[in-house]
């Protein structure tokens, strides 16, 4: 597709439960980063992947969060055991290289993935 | 000192008014600077890249100062279209953004 694409778009889960949520970034980006955002906060980075390169998963909450991507193609990032603190939206985004690589280098974000935690 | 930090807001400003928002940075090794608009519940949009120089793009103005380690964004001629949350963000390890600084323009 042209744009980042992120599934759900909406997700209510029951306190306890895993989740998986996917993010397809655009062709040909190399840089992929996962985003949260609580209503009414800031952006918070959870992790990034960059090509071949291990992830810099620096900015992920607790072990209950975990990411993958395969190559340079789709991401899932995982929650597992669920907490009603989890509910935010989950922002994907990509870019063809890592920010400051090059000027004009832009991030493009997906429209979230909102997690509902009951 | 946060990596990132903006004045909250709310700004309220009349249609028309120039509206200026800063943000710090405290790594001073920051390379990129952006400035992005967020709607309610929607996604983050690039408005615009911050150059050293300083750069305008129509009605928006983005300026860099590396010795006091800001950003800032200048709208003149607010529009009610320009109300939005607007987001800086930084290059360091990876792109880190701050809170968002809430814009309100009133007819």
């Amino acid at each position: 597709g042209a744009g980042v694409s992120q599934s759900p778009s909406n997700k209510v889960t029951e306190k306890g439960k895993d989740v998986e949520l996917r993010c397809d970034p655009i062709s040909g980006h190399t840089a992929l980063y996962w985003y949260r955002q609580r209503l009414g906060q800031g952006l918070e980075f959870l992790i990034y992947f960059q090509g071949n390169s291990a992830p810099d998963k620096s900015g992920l909450p607790s072990d209950r969060f975990s990411a993958e991507r395969t190559g340079e193609s789709v991401s899932t990032l995982t929650i597992q055991r669920t907490q009603q603190e989890d509910s935010a939206v989950y922002l994907c985004a990509s870019s063809l290289a890592l920010p400051g690589a090059f000027s004009g280098n832009t991030i493009y974000f997906g429209e979230g993935s909102w997690l509902t935690v009951v | 000192r946060k990596e990132v930090e903006q004045d909250p807001g709310p700004f309220n400003v009349p249609e028309g008014a120039t509206v200026a928002f800063n943000c710090t940075y405290s790594n001073s090794a920051s390379q990129s600077f952006f400035w992005y608009r967020q709607d309610c519940r929607k996604e983050p949009k690039l408005l615009m890249s911050v150059y050293s120089s300083g750069n305008e793009d129509g009605r928006f103005t983005a300026q860099l100062n590396r010795a006091s380690q800001y950003i800032s964004l200048l709208i003149r001629d607010s529009k009610l279209s320009d109300s939005a949350t607007y987001l800086c963000a930084v290059t360091g390890h990876q792109l880190t953004f701050g809170k968002g600084t809430k814009l309100s323009v009133i007819p």
